[in-house]
């Protein structure tokens, strides 16, 4: 149980362009789900907190007309990087907790590989 | 601030040998503590837990210990195993939601 499904695994674009990925539990409801940040031989970084419903909360530093984040159901959240540029090139991961409570395990999705040429 | 951090960086153990790493987190009340573990462009994997009302659990090769008073944790790998080599993160929540990861360790095991 408690699987995130990420798409797409990997995606190549355009300085200026905007690139949507997309974030689903696939056998449990999500109220919440985080999106995370990760260059190379780095941490995660915590990027925002999506809610079902309501509007994301964004970590400290993290650009929210830059990183858009829609979560209409409680199956999927999505995150759309705008007007990419090279420096956003990264691998994004989302999560979502399989239970509730603040004591449970995150589970994370496959990952989306961004790199903007 | 929210803060977790991770020791060493990189570490390499002769097939067979412990590996043993540590994270010390800042805020007193955390209360859930996760290691996961991360192969080379994969997503990151919980291999153990543990919550603050236990000081010690143990899953077959992988074992983590709590110590709320010094408030740091720490991740026991034995008989460690070529396909133990990834990297390791440690994680806090800090009584919220949210999960804040320690820097990573990078651990090799020397066949």
């Amino acid at each position: 149980g408690a699987v995130v499904s990420q798409h797409p695994s990997w995606v190549i674009c355009k300085s200026g362009t905007s690139v949507k990925i997309e974030c689903r539990s696939l056998d449990f409801q999500a109220t919440t789900m985080f999106w995370y940040r990760q260059f190379p031989k780095q941490s995660l970084m915590l990027m925002a907190t999506s809610n079902e419903g309501s509007k994301a909360t964004y970590e400290q530093g993290v650009e929210k007309d830059k990183f858009l984040i829609n979560h209409a159901s409680l199956t999927l959240s999505t995150l759309t990087v705008t007007s990419a540029h090279p420096e956003d090139s990264s691998f994004y991961i989302c999560s979502a907790r399989g239970s509730s409570g603040f004591d449970s395990p995150l589970h994370f999705g496959n990952g989306t590989r961004l790199t903007v040429t | 601030g929210e803060n977790v951090e991770q020791h060493p960086s990189t570490l390499s153990v002769q097939e067979g040998d412990s590996a043993v790493i540590k994270c010390t987190y800042s805020d007193s009340a955390s209360n859930y503590f996760p290691w996961y573990k991360q192969e080379l462009g994969k997503r990151p994997q919980l291999i153990i837990d543990i919550r603050s009302n236990v000081g010690e659990k143990k899953d077959q090769r992988i074992a983590v210990t709590l110590n709320k008073t010094a408030k740091h944790f720490s991740l026991h790998i034995t008989e460690t195993q070529p396909e133990d080599s990834a990297v390791y993160f440690c994680a806090a929540n800090f009584g919220n939601e949210k999960l804040t990861f320690g820097t990573g360790t990078r651990l090799t095991i020397i066949p």
